[in-house]
């Protein structure tokens, strides 16, 4: 599976401001994915970011909140906006694996975001 | 509203004992499915992936699929303490999307 690292790997912020994560993957993948999970939470998914086009997002989330780039097929980045203590939380990007299955999903080692 | 349920326990089992978690799901399309094992403070692992009815076994885990019933199971033989995490189902439900819908999670406790 690919290798995948996170920056930051935590970070505490102050209400209204932004904070952007990356996600790097040794290899290059078609598909990579930006999940939350809140606190004692599962995982919700983002916003779905695919090399040279718009990132699709979930119902609930936004462009303007969480915007995203995919400026090549093994980086992205995922912007925490105007931020909110509701926002705390990891965020996690993911990758498919590439042999095994096309839809198999391998994860990062998440960011956590505290929110003040 | 496509779904993923999961008991969330804890599911306590003694050590040595065989753990049965289960998992159901909505969408009846769905083809592929995926347990992920979330230690505390960590990212989900991936520890199967089923695809087909039936059984699949790697190792110590087992992974049980049946479509009619629109549910998948994860057995893990020979519980350790080691093994005490969430495990988490999840499920592709739009193959065009190709994105994971989460169950909430099973907290597995192995007693020592």
């Amino acid at each position: 599976s690919a290798v995948i690292s996170q920056k930051p790997s935590r970070d505490i912020c102050q209400r209204g401001t932004s904070l952007t994560i990356q996600c790097q993957v040794d290899s290059q993948v078609t598909m990579m994915f930006w999940y939350r999970q809140q606190p004692g939470q599962s995982l919700t998914l983002i916003a779905t970011a695919n090399q040279g086009s718009e990132a699709t997002y979930e119902s609930g989330f936004v462009i303007d909140k969480f915007p995203i780039s995919r400026p090549n097929l093994t980086f992205s980045t995922l912007t925490v906006s105007n931020m909110s203590p509701e926002d705390s939380s990891i965020y996690l990007c993911s990758v498919e694996g590439s042999s095994d299955s096309t839809d198999t999903q391998y994860f990062g080692p998440g960011t956590r975001l505290t929110v003040l | 509203q496509k779904e993923v349920e999961q008991n969330s326990g804890p599911l306590s089992v003694p050590e040595g004992a065989i753990a049965s978690l289960n998992c159901t799901y909505s969408d009846r399309v769905s083809q592929s499915f995926f347990w992920y094992r979330q230690y505390s403070g960590k990212s989900p692992e991936l520890i199967m992936s089923i695809y087909s009815n039936g059984d699949k076994e790697d190792g110590r885990f087992t992974a049980q699929l049946n479509k009619a019933s629109q549910y998948v199971s994860l057995l893990i033989r020979d519980s350790q303490p080691s093994d005490s995490a969430t495990y988490l189902c999840a499920v592709v439900m739009d193959t065009g999307r190709r994105a994971l819908t989460f169950g909430s999670g099973t907290r597995l406790q192995v007693q020592p």
